[in-house]
């Protein structure tokens, strides 16, 4: 799988969009753009995932490059739960159902 | 619909000990995964099963770990002896397979083990 960079931690306010940055430089074609998240004490949650098209679901945005050498996880109206650690993955889906390889994430803090 | 079960939460044990640690995947879910994770650090893969069969198990210390997953279903993950360094959190994952539409990957609470 490509790797990717994430700035290590955000500060976003409680009611304001929270955008995370996600930078995929060496990505292949067939390649995805997954993110999850972890909340303290619970393992990782999908959120959402895309390949070149801007998807949007319940949880969030993403908004990829046209290039697609970075994307953007856009949450619209962060709330105090969406503190968490936010891990931006590229792979193959179902590409021998690979385990997924988690860097270091983005730690978002949400301020009241 | 319960999500992925994993047990216990904690467990605090001397070095040298055996554990074990328990998990039921989301019901139906062909694939299961065990995961790693260190303090500070993001998940990383130990072994992956279809049904009951290990199909990725390169990232498992095979000396002092073992896993099983009887009848394609529930997952035991052992470590026997512990030593310090496997202090860390377990996690189990599942999916409804590895097809391209359908490996989205659900994550259990996990276990945290420390090794005294």
């Amino acid at each position: 799988d490509a790797k990717t960079t994430q700035p290590p931690s955000m500060d976003c306010a409680e009611g304001r969009a929270a955008n995370l940055p996600c930078n995929h430089s060496t990505i292949s074609g067939n390649e995805y753009v997954y993110w999850y998240r972890q909340i303290h004490s619970q393992g990782p949650q999908y959120i959402i995932h895309g390949l070149k098209n801007n998807e949007t679901n319940e949880m969030a945005s993403l908004i990829i490059t046209e290039d697609r050498k970075s994307s953007t996880l856009i949450l619209p109206h962060a709330t105090l739960r969406d503190t968490a650690v936010y891990y931006c993955i590229v792979r193959v889906p179902g590409g021998g159902a690979d385990g997924l390889t988690f860097g270091k994430g983005t730690h978002l803090i949400i301020q009241p | 619909e319960a999500g992925v079960v994993q047990s216990p939460r904690y467990k605090i044990i001397e070095k040298k000990q055996p554990v074990a640690f328990w998990c039921n995947p989301i019901s139906g879910h062909n694939t299961l995964y065990w995961y790693l994770q260190n303090l500070g650090q993001g998940p990383e893969l130990l072994i992956r099963y279809e049904n009951e069969e290990a199909v990725d198990d390169s990232q498992l210390p095979k000396d002092r770990f073992s896993a099983e997953r009887l009848k394609g279903v529930d997952s035991t993950l052992k470590i026997q002896p512990a030593e310090l360094g496997d202090s860390a959190v377990y996690l189990c994952a599942s999916s409804l397979d590895t097809a391209a539409s359908t490996d989205t990957q659900y994550f259990g609470p996990g276990t945290r083990l420390t090794v005294l």
